[in-house]
């Protein structure tokens, strides 16, 4: 059974810090890897995809590959209220299909 | 602006009674997918299409059809709803694979009664 885990949180961290986002997956041969954010009642946007391993930056957002470790991380610096969402990991394991985490829900206080 | 757009936002149907979710696309992407979404769990994929090709999931119930008429438009029927199928129903749209991610719909909320 291929799996993505997160923790569920709730992360709860003060406006202005950074909000660490953590996810495992199984199959070792997945090869795209995806952050979504979700709002209470939304349905999921796509706000990051990293292929390689390493770091890839867009805007206050940091999306960490880390195939040997099959551990993906989003980093939100300066973190907003507006920033407070569920944030589902998604992963890729080839084809169409993608499998999704149940997310972590993050809290930004003001 | 190019988008996928789903209806209703909100159903309400009756225990048993078959009811239809609809899906549209001005993206032109080939892929068109099912999510179920149930609180504070993960989407899970009911099935997809690639152009006219059908893909069902292993474990998604008979309960649960799909059709696709044309690129632009896809539709779940539910023919019996129960009680357990309330949750949010996402459509999403790719184009080729699945590597750039995916973009969705709205979702649909179904409430069971």
């Amino acid at each position: 059974q291929k799996e993505v885990e997160q923790n569920s949180g709730p992360l709860s961290v003060p406006e202005g810090a950074i909000a660490s986002l953590n996810c495992t997956y199984s199959d070792r041969g997945s090869q795209s890897f995806f952050w979504y954010r979700q709002y209470s009642g939304k349905s999921p946007e796509l706000i990051m995809f990293i292929y390689s391993n390493g770091d890839k930056e867009d805007g206050r957002f940091t999306a960490q590959l880390n195939k040997a470790s099959q551990y993906v991380s989003l980093l939100i610096r300066d973190s907003q209220p507006s920033d407070s969402a569920t944030y589902l990991c998604a992963v890729n394991p080839g084809g169409f299909k993608t499998i999704f985490g149940a997310g972590t829900r993050l809290f930004v206080k003001a | 602006d190019a988008m996928v757009i789903q209806n209703p936002r909100y159903q309400v149907t009756q225990f048993g009674k078959p009811v239809t979710l609809s899906c549209s696309q001005t993206l032109n992407h080939n892929v068109m997918y099912w999510y179920q979404q149930k609180s504070s769990q993960a989407p899970k994929l009911l099935f997809h299409y690639y152009d006219k090709d059908f893909n069902n999931e292993a474990d998604t119930p008979d309960n649960f059809q799909s059709r696709r008429p044309n690129t632009s438009f896809c539709f779940l029927d539910i023919r019996s709803p129960g009680l357990g199928d309330a949750a949010m129903y996402l459509c999403a749209t790719s184009n080729q694979g699945a590597d750039d991610g995916y973009t969705f719909g709205s979702g649909t909320r179904l409430t069971v009664v």
